[in-house]
């Protein structure tokens, strides 16, 4: 079946260390995105790529990276940087904007 | 202001109550509109996509209004489980960045008792 495979399902991190979330679709889409979720709010953009070897910064970019070296792949790194990384992070994919997106199931992240 | 804007709720209703929510929406050139439904804790999902002329799926019916800016989701008859946040979700395509992305509101939670 394709859909979108998010991994850890819950991750841990320690202050001052860098993580990558895991974000994989076999849905041949093109355009793939991250968004961040915190309690009783919103989905805010991170990042986007609409392509391969392309990516924009979203609404809250700052301390986070990304990469798209494959069509498949769309893998986030929470850099020290990022201040209060504690939150929900939600990969999405979409064919067309027509059709919407299909979603990962998500990786909680906690900073202990 | 908002780009997407929805009463948090949340709304407690009766089963087999019908229940409107609305959401307004800031950017005229936004283009695609749908509402997506969240389970607590787990991925948004597309509930259905909305479109000037009406639509309806099942108990669901989806309308919007351009020129108010505004977008409403009706549903008849509520389950138990139709208890969930919704969503209120909108498509802009922004010349001057070339960014293309759904931008979602904070969502009205929804809980149908027995």
């Amino acid at each position: 079946d394709g859909g979108i495979t998010q991994s850890p399902k819950y991750l841990f991190r320690k202050e001052g260390q860098n993580v990558t979330l895991s974000c994989e679709q076999n849905l041949n889409h093109d355009a793939m995105y991250w968004y961040r979720q915190d309690p009783g709010q919103g989905l805010r953009l991170i990042y986007y790529s609409q392509i391969v070897n392309d990516f924009q910064k979203g609404d809250i970019a700052e301390g986070y990276s990304v990469s798209r070296e494959k069509k498949e792949s769309f893998p986030l790194t929470v850099t020290s940087a990022q201040k209060n990384p504690t939150a929900f992070y939600l990969c999405a994919s979409s064919r067309d904007r027509d059709y919407g997106y299909t979603f990962g199931s998500g990786t909680r992240l906690t900073v202990v | 202001r908002k780009e997407v804007e929805q009463d948090p709720g949340p709304f407690n209703v009766p089963e087999g109550a019908t229940v409107a929510f609305n959401c307004t929406y800031s950017n005229s050139a936004s283009q695609s509109f749908f509402w997506y439904r969240q389970d607590c804790r787990k991925e948004p999902k597309l509930l259905m996509s909305v479109y000037s002329s009406g639509n309806e799926d099942g108990r669901f019916t989806a309308q919007l209004n351009r020129a108010s800016q505004y977008i409403s989701l009706l549903i008849r008859d509520s389950k138990l489980s139709d208890s969930a946040t919704y969503l209120c979700v909108v498509f802009t395509s922004y010349m001057d960045t070339g960014r293309r992305a759904l931008t979602f509101g904070s969502g009205t939670r929804l809980q149908v008792q027995p």
